[in-house]
């Protein structure tokens, strides 16, 4: 089945470096890839998506480029602010049951910034 | 812009009683997720629907049941609860078909049910 790794936490970076979390993934097929971030004691919120090789998303400073070679969708951002602490997930979307699209996790990583 | 909505926020119940989650989709999305957190864990999908009919299950428990209503807000039904479907469950919402459909879900806040 589909699947996604994303590198181990906790991060801990000082305000302004850079943030790289890793995501690779397997899946048949061309899924969509996502980030989405869960800050404490909130839900999920989008970050980010992609939906075909070398598509970029990006948005607050993120990016991530949907790499199909490396089958990588690795998260930067080249100077991270204390209020990016949360935990980032990395997902994907495969099609199932009568065209709906159940995203797969992966585990979770926990970035916290101190100033 | 309107989000998810879910209700309630929080929800204490004791072992064996029963829970009732409600979900309310963003206006004019037609189907809907349901997710389970555990403590520390990624989100396990459970069930979704499309236009009131379930579409596809997940890791979602024979105690557990679901619907969508006419009026597009889900339902997790749980039964018989045990200490370990203490959690946050998420209902998430998106547009399959029509202008702006999309594969992208959008996350209520989420329940964290505690059983005790």
């Amino acid at each position: 089945g589909d699947s996604v790794t994303q590198m181990e936490g906790p991060v801990t970076l000082s305000e302004e470096a850079f943030l790289t979390i890793n995501c690779t993934y397997t899946a048949t097929g061309y899924p969509s890839l996502f980030w989405y971030v869960q800050y404490p004691g909130e839900g999920l919120q989008l970050l980010l998506k992609a939906t075909k090789a070398d598509d970029k998303g990006s948005n607050k400073g993120f990016e991530a480029t949907y790499r199909k070679e490396t089958t990588s969708f690795h998260l930067e951002k080249g100077s991270v602010q204390v209020s990016d602490s949360a935990v980032y997930f990395c997902a994907l979307t495969s099609p199932s049951g009568a065209g709906s699209y159940q995203l797969t996790f992966g585990k979770g990583t926990k970035l916290s910034v101190i100033p | 812009a309107a989000g998810v909505i879910q209700s309630p926020r929080h929800l204490i119940k004791e072992k064996r009683e029963t829970a009732t989650l409600k979900c309310y989709p963003i206006p004019r999305h037609d189907t809907v997720y349901w997710y389970q957190q555990g403590p520390g864990q990624d989100p396990q999908f459970l069930i979704s629907f499309y236009e009131k009919m379930q579409s596809d299950k997940g890791s979602i428990p024979d105690r557990f049941s679901a619907q969508q209503f006419s009026d597009y807000h889900s339902e997790l039904n749980m039964s018989s609860l045990e200490l370990g479907d203490s959690a946050l469950y998420f209902c998430a919402s998106s547009l399959r078909i029509g202008a702006g459909a999309t594969d992208t879900q959008y996350f209520g806040p989420g329940t964290r049910l505690t059983v005790l």
